[in-house]
């Protein structure tokens, strides 16, 4: 059975760096053709798409956010690290991880409300 | 970017009725691989998405047989054939053919 789990903090300055942690199990991020994605939803809004990591270490990220975020694995931990730099009160959300494979992002982790303070 | 449009973003529905939401991309889905990378996720109040349809008509494992996703190219509809009460959420197409992918806004699925 395939989970994943967000961490961080659920409270961030404005200004500051968001770092948040998604732990799985269920597979391994050296597998081929297994990535691990992001995505975010402000309170009440549409899904966004963010960042993927592949397990070949092919990283890719949404545009509009890009000089922003970065996105690591550690396939020793089995976790996926996202950061995303300079947080304002707009990034207010929750964020998801997403197993990846073969085309198809399911399951989805429970999910991290993150809100930013000003 | 890939806009998606969804249709419509409001749906009150009679249990035991039919339900239809329509996407539309902005550009063909067609991959280079000849697949079509559009999928549908539903998110229930207060849960996270969970993934209904993949490549345009697959449904993924444990997804009822009421639910069925058809289309091509750039016009794509997802389908309940017979409403249930726990389909009540918000219904979202993604597309993942091309990077960044993108989501319509979300139609919400209510009784009425």
């Amino acid at each position: 059975q395939i989970t994943l789990k967000e961490s961080g903090p659920t409270l961030v300055k404005a200004t500051q760096p968001l770092t948040l942690t998604c732990t799985f199990s269920g597979f391994s991020l050296t597998t081929g053709g297994v990535g691990v994605a992001w995505f975010r939803q402000p309170p009440g809004k549409a899904l966004e798409w963010l960042a993927l990591i592949y397990w070949h270490d092919d990283k890719r990220y949404t545009p509009s956010l890009k000089s922003r975020l970065t996105i690591t694995k550690d396939t020793s931990k089995n976790q996926v690290v996202l950061t995303m730099s300079n947080m304002d009160p707009v990034d207010t959300a929750t964020f998801y991880c997403v197993y990846l494979k073969n085309g198809i992002f399911d399951p989805w982790g429970q999910g991290i409300l993150v809100t930013v303070s000003s | 970017d890939i806009v998606m449009t969804q249709t419509p973003l409001s749906s009150p529905v009679t249990l035991g009725q039919p339900a239809s939401i329509s996407c539309r991309s902005s550009q063909s889905l067609v991959y280079s691989d000849g697949n079509t990378y559009l999928n549908w996720l539903q998110q229930r109040p207060g849960q996270p998405p969970r993934l209904l349809i993949y490549k345009i008509s697959n449904r993924f494992s444990g997804v009822p047989d009421r639910f069925s996703g058809s289309g091509a190219g750039t016009d794509f509809t997802l389908k309940i054939s017979r409403v249930e009460a726990e389909d009540v959420g918000v219904y979202y197409c993604m597309q993942s053919t091309q990077f960044p992918h993108t989501f319509g806004q979300g139609t919400k699925l209510e009784i009425k």
